[in-house]
């Protein structure tokens, strides 16, 4: 688990704060993911970048804006957040290809005052 | 596009006796499948994957899955569970090219002493 880190662990918010989560991958990877894990569903994936660039946003909301300086950090910045944004938020990264595994940080829970 | 499901929500199994944890897919070409442990307040942790070659794969914790193309299904099994084993377990699936891993909604795995 060492492999990817998450900051921080937990985390309770308002609806009209303002707050960041950070993901640090040490594993030399090139791929990044934000996933959502919400009881009873099954993992959203949010957002993939590949070498920093964005290539997949699955219809998140823009109150979610992630953001991605270099091939090693993810940062999820949160602003005017719902309720039913509490969640479980996993980082994951990986080198790009399809038959590359995944690898999972610890995640943030959230909870959305 | 590639869907995943795993029939159960709860599996309980006796320590000791041999476990299986149901997953079923569906991709339009060649799949590559994954299963995946996630404790209590931690990450998904990979446990083994089928990219190709034998249809018996074998992973961390004695873990193992059987690839079967005409069921297409890829269950994980073990010949003898322990109660450190009780965890939730998503198996996951992905296409050829610039798709996303997507993820079964998880059965719980609970080991009785």
């Amino acid at each position: 688990e060492t492999g990817v880190t998450q900051t921080p662990r937990h985390l309770v918010m308002g609806m009209t704060n303002k707050k960041s989560l950070k993901c640090e991958q040490h594993l030399g990877h090139n791929a990044m993911y934000w996933y959502k894990q919400s009881a009873k569903k099954p993992l959203e994936l949010m957002f993939v970048y590949n070498f920093k660039e964005q290539t997949e946003n699955n219809s998140v909301p823009s109150r979610f804006s992630p953001e991605c300086p270099n091939s090693s950090h993810l940062f999820l910045h949160l602003h005017t957040l719902q309720p039913e944004d509490s969640a479980l938020y996993l980082c994951a990264s990986s080198q790009e290809g399809s038959t590359d595994t995944q690898y999972f940080g610890p995640g943030t829970r959230l909870t959305v005052l | 596009a590639q869907s995943v499901a795993q029939p159960e929500d709860q599996v309980n199994v006796a320590e000791g006796n041999p476990l299986t944890v149901k997953c079923t897919y569906s991709v339009s070409g060649n799949p590559y499948l994954f299963w995946y442990v996630q404790y209590p307040n931690r990450g998904l942790q990979f446990l083994l994957k089928y990219i190709t070659g034998d249809n018996l794969v074998k992973g961390s914790y004695g873990f193992e899955a059987e690839f079967n193309k005409s069921q297409t299904s890829f269950h994980l099994k073990k010949p003898s569970a322990l109660v450190s084993d009780s965890a939730l377990y998503f198996c996951a699936v992905r296409e050829l090219g610039n798709t996303p891993l997507v993820f079964g909604k998880g059965t719980r795995l609970s080991v009785i002493a």
